[in-house]
C-alpha cells in the first residue's frame, strides 16, 4: 500500500493564524482525500483533493477556510485558515491506493492546537 | 447519503473473551465494507474488509460477516488481547461512484488483563 508523509506532525497555533500541513505519497494515486478528527470522534471528511483543478468540499467546509492544493499526483496541502480554538482537532491525509483494490490508506496525522 | 450506524460506542471485555461490534448502513448501493484500528495516538489503520459478494470473511482471531438483506455487517475477535484495545471504525462505500467511505462513529474497546 501507498507510504504517506504527513508534516507536521503536531503545532500549536495562536488564533487567527494559518497553518499549512503537507501530504506526500510515494507513488502517483488518483484520490487524495483530507480528513478531520476532532478529539473522541469520528472520521470526517472535508474535501477530496483533485489534481490541477478545485478541491470538492463536503457539506459544512468551505475553500475560504480550507483551501487545498494539489499540483500532482503525488502531494498535497491544506490549509487551515484563520484559525479558531474550535479548529484544534488532528487533520488526516489520506489516499485510495491504484492497484484496484480501493483501500483506504491514512497518513499519521498533524495533531493541532489552537490557542 | 450513506448512513453508518455503529454500536456500541464503548465495549469493556476480560482478556480472552469475545467482542462484537455491529454496524447497519443505509445505501443499497453500497458494496464495501471497511473495518479500522486506532490505537491511541496513531493512524487508522485497516485491519480486515468483506466485498458484498461474500458473507463472511476471517483472518485469524478477526472475522467480519455481512448480511446485505438487512443491511448489517459486524465485526468479530475472539480471545481478546489487551493489545486489541483501540477505537473501531466501520465504514461503508459502494465501488461504482466516486468511492468516499463514509465512517461510523466509532467504539472504543476496553480489554482488561
Amino acid at each position: 500500500s501507498a507510504v504517506i508523509s504527513q508534516k507536521p506532525s503536531r503545532d500549536i497555533c495562536q488564533r487567527g493564524t494559518s497553518l499549512t500541513i503537507q501530504c506526500q505519497v510515494d507513488s502517483q494515486v488518483t484520490m487524495m482525500f483530507w480528513y478531520r478528527q476532532q478529539p473522541g470522534q469520528s472520521l470526517t471528511l472535508i474535501a477530496t483533493a483533485n489534481q490541477g483543478s478545485e478541491a470538492t468540499y463536503e457539506s459544512g467546509f468551505v475553500i475560504d477556510k480550507f483551501p487545498i492544493s494539489r499540483p500532482n499526483l503525488t502531494f498535497s496541502t491544506l490549509t487551515v485558515s484563520n484559525m479558531s480554538p474550535e479548529d484544534s482537532s488532528i487533520y488526516l491525509c489520506s489516499v485510495v491506493d491504484s492497484s484496484g483494490a480501493n483501500v483506504l490508506t491514512f497518513g499519521a496525522g498533524s495533531r493541532l492546537t489552537v490557542l | 447519503g450513506e448512513n453508518v450506524e455503529q454500536h456500541p460506542s464503548t465495549l469493556s471485555v476480560q482478556e480472552g473473551d469475545s467482542a462484537v461490534i455491529k454496524c447497519t448502513y443505509s445505501d443499497s448501493a453500497s458494496n464495501y465494507f471497511p473495518w479500522y484500528k486506532q490505537e491511541l495516538g496513531k493512524r487508522p489503520q485497516l485491519i480486515i474488509d468483506i466485498r458484498s459478494n461474500v458473507g463472511e470473511k476471517k483472518d485469524q482471531r478477526i472475522a467480519v460477516t455481512l448480511n446485505k438483506t438487512a443491511k448489517h455487517f459486524s465485526l468479530h475477535i475472539t480471545e481478546t488481547q489487551p493489545e486489541d484495545s483501540a477505537v473501531y471504525f466501520c465504514a461503508a462505500s459502494s465501488s461504482g461512484g466516486s468511492y468516499i467511505p463514509t465512517f461510523g462513529r466509532g467504539t472504543s474497546l476496553i480489554v482488561h488483563p
